[in-house]
């Protein structure tokens, strides 16, 4: 079955380690995003990428980091530069970014940093 | 700035009613808007809505757009406990972005 793949589920870290997020997707998906989920905010874009090689900044982009090495792999870099890192991130994909593709998304991670 | 707002925040109804939720949205260079329904995890997408006045229908769950008025409702009918969920409305602008309201979440009681 075709689908998102974030991983792991939940993850631990001490504050002023770099972690990093794992999102792969086999929907041969062009563009991929990540979000981040806080309670009471509605869901905030970081980065997103439209093509392999390439990504931008999103709203919310200061402290993470991500590559887009292929089209089916986009992880997310949370670095110690996040002043606020604890939240709930999502991985989406669409089949390209325009307006009549939606997004899927996987499962999310659940970073807690101490 | 681009605003969306989800009213009621929260809801409680029984099974069987009928309930509607609201979004209005302000944002710039606006697309589309789309519905996704958050149980536990990973959001699913319910309905894109390009066009006013042209309602989307999928089983007891149906949405509406009015784009002069800029805001959308989604309608679920006889509702069952496996509709609680938190519910987003997310207005896509010509940046392709969706830009995600706070949700509201919906708990259905037997």
């Amino acid at each position: 079955d075709g689908g998102i793949t974030q991983s792991p589920k939940y993850l631990f870290r001490k504050e002023g380690q770099n972690v990093t997020l794992s999102c792969e997707q086999n929907l041969n998906h062009d563009a991929m995003y990540w979000y981040r989920q806080d309670p009471g905010q509605g869901l905030r874009l970081i980065y997103y990428s439209q093509i392999v090689n390439d990504f931008q900044k999103g709203d919310i982009a200061e402290g993470y980091s991500v590559s887009r090495e292929k089209k089916e792999s986009f992880p997310l870099t949370v670095t110690s530069a996040q002043k606020n890192p604890t939240a709930f991130y999502l991985c989406a994909s669409s089949t390209r970014m325009t307006a009549n593709s939606p997004l899927h998304f996987g499962n999310g991670t659940r970073l807690t940093v101490t | 700035e681009d605003k969306v707002v989800q009213s009621p925040l929260s809801l409680v109804v029984h099974e069987g009613d009928t309930v509607t939720l609201n979004c209005s949205y302000e944002v710039t260079n606006f697309r589309s808007l789309l519905w996704y329904k958050q149980e536990k995890k990973a959001p699913t997408f319910l309905f894109m809505l390009t066009s006013s006045g042209i309602e989307k229908k999928s089983g007891r769950l149906s949405s509406i757009l009015d784009k002069k008025e800029l805001f959308s409702i989604l309608n679920i009918t006889a509702t069952q406990t496996g509709d609680s969920a938190i519910y987003l409305c997310a207005p896509q602008t010509g940046a392709n972005n969706l830009f995600f309201g706070t949700g509201t979440r919906l708990t259905v009681i037997p």
